[in-house]
């Protein structure tokens, strides 16, 4: 079946520090990868996508690479705020499918 | 604007006792979805619904129903509520069921069954 992996969290960095959080997947075909964020006491937004394979989603100084070869779809940012503090979540939807996999989601605490 | 709307935000209930989350959208959606979020589970899907009257299962559909008499509507019916569906629930809709390229998430509804 299908499935996504992420990183245990949670994530505390300072201010200014580079961030990853690691994605892979499992899917067969060819899903579409996201990268939902939730901030505290909100539902979830969309951050970036990737519908293709070396595709690259980028949004508010977030990317994320759509790499097929290692199944993987990480999360980077070169330099974080405190208002990234957020829980990341990673999904897919099946190439034709009419479902939504989420991941178990990766807290993210910015400290100044 | 345009927005998915659930009611209620916060319901505390009893064992056994009939309850509805009612989810609006106003874009004309397809496509609309119910999940729970866990601790450590992230979001699992309960049911989705393509268009009118087509609904289909998801991940952990067992003890909810839901219907889609109408294109903006989805409520969300749990018959027989227990203490193992205290839980956050999140109604999510989308442009078109073939091809989910963006969902669009309500503001969630905080469920405790007693």
């Amino acid at each position: 079946g299908n499935s996504v992996t992420q990183m245990e969290g949670p994530v505390t960095l300072s201010e200014e520090a580079f961030l990853t959080i690691n994605c892979t997947y499992t899917a067969t075909g060819y899903p579409s990868l996201f990268w939902y964020v939730q901030y505290p006491g909100e539902g979830l937004q969309l951050l970036l996508k990737a519908t293709k394979a070396d595709d690259k989603g980028s949004n508010k100084g977030f990317e994320a690479t759509y790499r097929k070869e290692t199944t993987s779809f990480h999360l980077e940012k070169g330099s974080v705020q405190v208002s990234d503090s957020a829980v990341y979540f990673c999904a897919l939807s099946p190439f034709g499918g009419q479902n939504f996999v989420f991941g178990p989601g990766t807290r993210l605490s910015v400290l100044p | 604007e345009a927005q998915v709307t659930q009611n209620p935000r916060y319901l505390i209930t009893v064992t056994g006792k009939k309850l509805t989350v009612t989810c609006s959208q106003n874009m004309n959606h397809e496509y609309m979805s119910w999940y729970r979020q866990d601790p450590g589970l992230g979001l699992r899907q309960i049911y989705y619904s393509m268009n009118v009257e087509v609904t289909d299962k998801g991940d952990v559909p067992e003890g909810y129903k839901v219907s889609r008499k109408e294109k903006r509507n989805f409520p969300l019916i749990l018959e027989s509520p227990s203490p193992n569906q205290t839980s956050l629930y999140f109604c999510a809709s989308s442009l078109s069921g073939t091809s989910i390229l963006e969902q669009y998430f309500g503001p969630g509804t905080r469920l405790t069954v007693t």
